[in-house]
């Protein structure tokens, strides 16, 4: 049973330039959050996707973008890249149904991007 | 505001050697949960444990434990006799209860010497 998927694994990118990531969840989840991971800190909660539509969304400005398509599978996009950009993208799925227990999150091993 | 604080940002032990990794909390909300991920150097977070702001029982899963006291805001993570394979980031986290949101802690490396 695949577990979820990042895509792709690392990625450079110059500042200015846009990006997207993308991100297949676990068999079964319906629920896809992003959070970005700058080295040596915690992950951050960027936005959550359910029903393809935004659900919750964490402090980030309008240049972090996201959707999900009918298949659940979701891609994150980033416009006008920032030095400050660079980071561990992390996408974690669940299943809406997990009443809060967050039981359900399974966390991908991330694409590392990296803004010149 | 709701926080995570984990103090230690890095610790190092011999292999068999018993650590506990701190962690508190700030949130004004009554019902919340908390977590523990561990990452390995792969990058994904591993489930370890969650617990809801009106369990406080303590809990032991083999080598790992965790001391919940609301009294003091904090949720330890102790790992007994530990193992070169513990070597990792450990993540406190907490999730407000209208959220599925985490919260995370700047986490805490952990690196087991044999």
């Amino acid at each position: 049973d695949a577990g979820v998927t990042q895509s792709p694994t690392h990625l450079i990118k110059t500042r200015g330039q846009q990006v997207t990531l993308r991100c297949s969840p676990k068999s079964g989840h319906d629920t896809v959050s992003w959070y970005q991971q700058a080295l040596g800190q915690g992950p951050q909660f960027i936005f959550q996707y359910y029903e393809e539509e935004e659900r919750q969304r964490g402090n980030f400005p309008d240049r972090f973008s996201g959707h999900q398509f009918p298949n659940y599978s979701s891609e994150l996009n980033v416009n006008a890249l920032l030095l400050g950009d660079s980071a561990l993208y992390l996408c974690a799925s669940s299943w809406w149904g997990s009443s809060k227990g967050h039981y359900g999150y399974t966390f991908g091993s991330g694409t590392r991007l990296t803004v010149v | 505001a709701q926080k995570v604080t984990q103090a230690q940002t890095e610790i190092s032990v011999v292999e068999k050697e018993d650590v506990t990794l701190d962690c508190v909390y700030e949130t004004r909300d009554t019902t919340y949960y908390l977590f523990w991920y561990k990452q390995p150097p792969s990058g994904e977070l591993v489930f370890l444990i969650r617990r809801n702001s009106f369990d406080e029982q303590n809990e032991i899963s083999g080598r790992y434990s965790w001391n919940f006291q609301k009294s003091t805001s904090s949720f330890n993570f102790t790992i007994t006799a530990s193992q070169v394979v513990d070597s990792a980031v450990y993540f406190c986290a907490l999730s407000p209860y209208n959220t599925d949101k985490l919260i995370f802690g700047t986490g805490t490396r952990l690196q087991v010497f044999p």
